[in-house]
């Protein structure tokens, strides 16, 4: 299975604080891509990252890959309290049918 | 244009009845999945639409899950005996799937949350 592993499984921060939330995986891989979730429903796409990228910002979120570890880190700069929510990677690779998702981050931001 | 859309909202049913879940893709997304999510956990993989090609059904976890999908929009999961272990959020998702690439970003619905009783 290439499915992707986050870490920490939960975080707590205050608001103005940075998040940063680490994901792994275990075979090779095409993309790597970040959800969000709120409140158990629909997931919405942060961000993606292709194998041959080693980092992408899109504002307040920056992505770095090391595919020679097969890990990324999704980091939340200046977290809000509207950042709460639970955060997935997912792995993509063409020899499988969709995306691989890990069980995810519960990120709680308090003002 | 609109989302992924989802019907219902919410189910409630008892153990060993039948219920179908309705999911509208994207306009011209020709890939559609489901999943499933049960408390607290990720993302299951149930089942992949890509066109009219057959659809890869390898995550359904029994045969009493079925879905299909008309005419390459509008698909239906059917959950047949309904079970209590059956009870999670079950996800539609879409993707544009033009370039054959199952893996690009996936849009999905807001789920629809069913509970056996």
């Amino acid at each position: 299975s290439q499915q992707g592993e986050e870490d920490p499984q939960a975080l707590s921060i205050q608001e103005g604080e940075n998040a940063t939330m680490n994901c792994s995986y275990k075979t090779s891989i095409n993309n790597l891509q970040w959800y969000r979730q709120n409140s158990g429903r629909g997931l919405v796409h942060l961000i993606l990252i292709r194998s041959n990228e080693r980092e992408k910002h899109s504002g307040r979120l920056r992505v770095t890959l090391d595919t020679s570890k097969k890990s990324s880190s999704l980091l939340i700069t200046a977290s809000r309290a509207a950042d709460t929510a639970s955060y997935f990677c997912a792995t993509g690779n063409s020899g499988y049918s969709t995306l691989t998702f890990g069980k995810g981050t519960m990120l709680l931001v308090s003002p | 244009g609109a989302g992924v859309s989802q019907s219902p909202s919410n189910k409630v049913t008892e153990k060993g009845k039948d219920v179908e879940l309705r999911c509208d893709p994207i306009s011209g997304h020709t890939a559609l999945y489901w999943y499933r999510q049960s408390l607290g956990q990720g993302l299951e993989f149930l089942i992949y639409f890509q066109g009219n090609s057959a659809p890869d059904k390898s995550g359904l976890p029994s045969d009493r899950f079925s879905a299909e999908r008309t005419g390459g929009s509008v698909s239906t999961l059917t959950i047949q005996r309904t079970q209590q272990e059956d009870s999670a959020v079950y996800l539609c998702a879409s993707s544009l799937g033009g370039a054959g690439d199952p893996s690009e970003t996936q849009y999905f619905g807001p789920g629809t949350r069913l509970l056996v009783l």
